[in-house]
């Protein structure tokens, strides 16, 4: 089973701010794709990255990068100079590559909801 | 590119009748459209998987003569909740998969139902 675990469930931080939103997986699979995506307040989920499990480079994007470590089963989130525009829930999720079934499902964490402050 | 519209984006009826909700990909075929709900500050369910031609996958404890699907084509796939009662209000919204093979989910903006 796979289960997906973001033990932060409100972070404030002040605008200019940087900020991390930690990700915590567990699967049993061998191979497998991590994501981010960022709802804000009008609902829509915006796809952010996808990281598959053969690949632990950290990459990076403007202000936002993001670290994943296979030996800790983490894929944390780092906004630098945080926007009050960056406030949103982001939900980190996890699905396997190879899907016998064919349905790829993604597997959701709670949601972080990021509160930027002017 | 990588578009997904969703509609209505709110709907307000009455107990007992049924609502159609639409998920369209824009810019991409997609085989699979997953449908989701969600309450208030919580995380995602997984209601069903849609496949193109086939019948839906519900996943457990999801009616599926209540939430009906249908995906008759690449790019629109169709939820809906029939006889809709007040535990059914709630924020519906669906995603897309692209056929590309880099397996991303694109999603919709999501519909508010108010069932009164």
């Amino acid at each position: 089973a796979q289960k997906v675990t973001q033990a932060q469930t409100e972070i404030s931080v002040v605008e200019k701010e940087d900020v991390t939103l930690d990700c915590v997986y567990e699967t049993r699979d061998t191979t497998y794709y991590l994501f981010w995506y960022k709802q804000p307040p009008s609902g829509e989920l915006v796809f952010l990255i996808r990281r598959n499990s053969f690949d632990e480079q950290n990459e990076i994007s403007g202000r936002y990068s993001w670290n994943f470590q296979k030996s800790t089963s983490s894929f944390n989130f780092t906004i630098t100079a945080s926007q009050v525009v960056d406030s949103a829930v982001y939900f980190c999720a996890l699905s396997e590559i190879y899907s016998g079934a064919g349905s790829y499902q993604l597997t959701f964490g709670k949601g972080t909801k990021l509160s930027v402050i002017p | 590119g990588a578009v997904v519209s969703q509609h209505p984006s709110r709907v307000i009826c009455k107990s007992g009748t049924s609502v159609k909700i639409e998920c369209r990909s824009l810019d991409f075929q997609a085989t699979t459209m997953f449908w989701y709900r969600q309450f208030p500050k919580q995380s995602l369910m997984l209601m069903a998987t849609s496949n193109e031609g086939s019948k839906a996958t519900y996943e457990q404890g999801v009616e599926k003569d209540k939430f009906l699907i249908n995906h008759a084509s690449l790019t629109l796939s169709t939820l809906t909740v029939t006889s809709a009662h007040p535990e059914d209000s709630s924020f519906y919204i669906c995603s897309a998969r692209d056929t590309d093979g880099r397996n991303i989910q694109y999603f919709g903006a999501g519909t508010r139902l108010s069932v009164l």
